[in-house]
């Protein structure tokens, strides 16, 4: 099956500093990977996700990376605010519609 | 609330106790998964369903049984639990088109202690 990592573990940023988490998986097969927030106690939620034809994505403030031949993947997120602060999840779905997760960044914006 | 609803929202149960988890979607899809969360883990897949046939178990112990009756049920039965499984249990559901998925959508979570 899929194997992804995620790295770093945890993170601390200035506010308006920007943050890089990095992810990589094993199957080569996957062909979309969403990126989910967690705030503490609450649902993982999208906050955005690429396909793999797709290089770069950007939405506002976040933007992911993707390069297939390496096989890793990268959530950017510019002007971090204190509402930024959560657990970070990165995914690969294969083709057999498994998603399968990292472990997660726990980030903290530093008012 | 959210399409995904997931009860009881907190379960205690003994290790001979007999226990379903209950998730339900309101938002049409047609595959739903279990998922285990636990302290400073990965989200680990469990079980899961594409229209209503069970394509994956991830080396699940049997203690742990889903079924699911229709695409918008799933239910997790456990017994003779461990210790262990004490976590945070997640459904989600996704729409699964011609093979490309979107994205996942979770339920609030059960967290299950057990004793």
């Amino acid at each position: 099956g899929e194997n992804v990592e995620q790295h770093p573990s945890t993170l601390s940023v200035q506010e308006g500093d920007s943050a890089v988490i990095k992810c990589t998986y094993s199957d080569s097969a996957s062909n979309y990977f969403p990126w989910y927030k967690q705030e503490l106690g609450k649902r993982p939620q999208l906050i955005i996700d690429i396909r793999s034809n797709v290089g770069e994505k950007k939405d506002q403030r976040i933007a992911v990376t993707l390069n297939k031949t390496a096989k890793h993947f990268s959530l950017h997120i510019t002007e971090t605010q204190p509402e930024d602060s959560a657990v970070y999840f990165c995914a690969a779905e294969n083709t057999g519609n498994q998603f399968y997760f990292g472990t997660g960044t726990s980030l903290t914006v530093i008012p | 609330e959210t399409g995904v609803t997931q009860t009881p929202r907190h379960l205690v149960m003994g290790m001979t106790n007999k226990k379903s988890l209950k998730c339900e979607q309101h938002l049409g899809h047609n595959a739903m998964y279990w998922y285990k969360q636990s302290a400073k883990k990965p989200l680990e897949l469990m079980f899961v369903y594409n229209f209503k046939e069970q394509t994956e178990n991830n080396s699940v112990p049997s203690r742990f049984s889903p079924e699911c009756p229709n695409s918008s049920h799933l239910f997790l039965h456990l017994h003779t639990l461990q210790p262990e499984d004490s976590a945070l249990y997640l459904c989600a559901s996704s729409q699964v088109n011609r093979g490309m998925n979107t994205e996942a959508f979770f339920g609030q979570g059960t967290r299950l202690t057990v004793v």
